[in-house]
């Protein structure tokens, strides 16, 4: 199995301030359609996770452009441009190119 | 609004039985896949299954490989997930997840298993 691993896994942030989470994969994540499918998601205290990042580096709708995704192969950044407040949660990064799909273990961010 | 409902959670002794459901609405349910992904209390994400848009194409996590079998009705717009021979670590909030790469989740529902 594609083994997942994420730092920090607790992220103290400043508001306002930039924050970045690292994901590296056992494996690289690139397809054979050449694509590589790198997800992020954040989950809110109480909440369901949502999508945030696609594709390594593609925003979903709706998402706040103060995110931002990017790496390729073994080596992944989630970035934040400047925390806000809402942006308190859990981050997961997820590959699924390989079978079975693969979480990373969770960054914790908190003020 | 593309949404996904989940149902079907309870409090089952182990060994036991307990089927899943999600309803999805506000997309054509038949041109995606679905999956199932659990979350144990105060533990992160794991995949345990995806179903593929005609429901022939399946695939499991080992740690439920034989106990589980995830199944879908596109007439319906439900994906469901069998759940046999039930354990105490199988207790977690399970999500319903569509698509491949999981761009909309269901706000879950929880099992735990207990004697």
């Amino acid at each position: 199995d594609v083994v997942m691993t994420q730092s920090p896994l607790s992220l103290p942030v400043t508001l306002g301030q930039p924050a970045s989470i690292s994901c590296r994969s056992s494996q690289s994540l690139l397809y054979s359609d050449g694509n590589t499918y790198l997800n992020w998601f954040q989950q809110r205290p109480g909440q369901s996770p949502r999508r945030l990042i696609y594709k390594a580096s593609n925003r979903d709708s709706g998402v706040p452009d103060r995110f931002s995704g990017s790496g390729s192969g073994t080596d992944f950044t989630l970035k934040i441009s400047r925390v806000e407040a809402e942006d308190v949660g859990v981050y997961y990064c997820m590959q699924g190119t390989h079978w079975p799909k693969t979480f990373g273990q969770g960054t914790k961010v908190e003020i | 609004e593309v949404q996904l409902s989940e149902s079907g959670g309870d409090l089952v002794q182990p060994g036991g039985s307990l089927r899943l459901s999600c309803a999805a609405s506000g997309f054509t349910f038949s041109s995606y896949a679905m999956n199932w992904v659990r979350q144990a209390p105060g533990k992160g994400l794991e995949w345990v299954s995806t179903i593929g848009v005609s429901g022939g194409n399946t695939n499991y996590a080992d740690s439920v490989k034989g106990r589980f079998t995830i199944s879908r009705d596109n007439s319906k717009n439900t994906l469901y997930l069998q759940m046999n021979s039930l354990r105490g670590e199988d207790t977690a909030v399970y999500y319903c997840t569509k698509n491949y790469n999981m761009d909309v989740w269901g706000q879950g529902t929880t099992v735990t298993v207990s004697s």
